[in-house]
This record gives C-alpha cells, structure tokens and sequence, in this order.
C-alpha cells in the first residue's frame, strides 16, 4: 500500500523557518517524480514545487522561488521541503504528492498524497 | 502563467442528479487535464487524467471529457459520498489548480 507521511510542520514566526518532511512507503520512492503542494485555510490547491525521480530536474512556483528548497533522499525514501523566509501567505496545509507515472519528468498529475501538516506563519 | 477557471464556484443538487462542472484554460493544453474531488479535512483523490481517462477504482458514473482550452467533469447519478469540492489541474507546464467547485446536498 502506498503511504506518504508528511511531518514538520508547526508554529513559527514571520522571516522564520521549517523544514518538511515526507516518509514515503509501499512503492519504489526512487523512481517516480514527487510533489508539494499547498492549501491555506477555506482555499484552494496550489502547487509549491516538484522533484524529479534523481533529482535532476526540480521546478519552483514564483510564489516561493528564492525561499523555499526541496531535496529528496532515495535512500531514505524521502522528500524534504525547507522552508525559509516565511511569510503569512504561506499558511497553510502542505501535501506531499506521487506522480501517475513512474520516470516522468514534469506533465503528469498526483495520484497518491499524504494528509498533510500544517504550517503557521504568524508572530 | 496559465489560468484554470471553475465553474461555477459552487451549487446545489441532489442524490441521483446528473451534474456537469466546467473547467476552462486560458490557452490551450490539449489533453493534459486531471479532476480531483476533496472531502473536509482529507486529501485531495485523483477522479481523471488526461481529461477523460477514469483513474483506477474511481466509479464509473464519474467522466471527464474534452481538450484544447474546454473541460467538463460529470457525475451521471450523484450518491451521497460525491458532494465534495472538486478541482481540475493542468499539467502541460507548471500545475495549476481551477479555484474550485464545491458541490452541496439540496
């Protein structure tokens, strides 16, 4: 069965920040792309930033280039999302996400997501 | 940057309605359109991708059609389990998510 755990998450204050994780289990992590995606509280998705399966090719939405890094460790079977310069807007409940298919390296959507962890930027 | 738009944001309906959600693009991405429903405090589920392929043990009163800048999600009998929030996603460049369409009992 396929699992994605995130964890990580918490209170932390403007200008601070945190790093993500996400415990992946129940396929082979090493192949597939992988995801996060955000949601603030009573909104909708949006997409964060994307990692290829070795970590070639990684992707950036606008609204967290320069701030945010993901990484991932195969060995570990796991994805990271480190968060800096944290600002309100980015309060949220943050996913971690399985690409359909395994090798692809952007223009596939998510099948598998985890719960989620929320994260709150605020003083 | 390409925009999703839903419509419409929200409706009403009851068991047993057949129910058509539309999603436009701002330019075209042929057929690289995915929907996905989500409960309150869950994850969202994949329902479709590449706009009318039903991903794998998702019902079949669930389907997806159309391409180019146009989409509709259909739900032929709706059951208690599908009002929910429903969003489409294109992934022919950068994912982007429609705002949303939640679907209410009557």
């Amino acid at each position: 069965e396929v699992q994605l755990v995130e964890s990580g998450g918490g209170l932390v204050k403007p200008g601070g920040s945190l790093r993500l994780s996400c415990a992946a289990s129940g396929f082979t992590f090493s192949s597939y792309s992988m995801n996060w995606v955000r949601q603030a509280p009573g909104k909708g998705l949006e997409w964060v930033s994307s990692i290829s399966s070795s970590s070639s090719y990684i992707y950036y939405a606008d609204s967290v280039k320069g701030r945010f890094t993901i990484s991932r460790d195969n060995a570990k079977n796991s994805l990271y999302l480190q968060m800096n310069s944290l600002r309100a807007e980015d309060t949220a409940v943050y996913y971690c996400a399985r690409d359909l298919k395994p090798g692809a390296v952007a223009g596939t959507p998510f099948d598998y997501w985890g719960q989620g962890t929320l994260v709150t930027v605020s003083s | 940057a390409i925009r999703m738009t839903q419509s419409p944001s929200s409706f009403s309906a009851s068991t047993g309605d057949r129910v058509t959600i539309t999603c436009r693009a701002s330019q075209g991405i042929s057929s690289y359109l995915a929907w996905y429903q989500q409960k309150p405090g869950k994850a969202p589920k994949l329902l479709i991708y590449a706009a009318s392929t039903l991903q794998s043990g998702v019902p079949s009163r669930f389907s997806g059609s159309g391409s180019g800048t146009d989409f509709t999600l259909t739900i032929s009998c709706l059951q208690s389990e599908d009002f929910a929030t429903y969003y489409c996603q294109q992934y022919y460049s950068y994912p982007v998510f429609g705002q949303g369409t939640r679907l209410e009992i009557k």
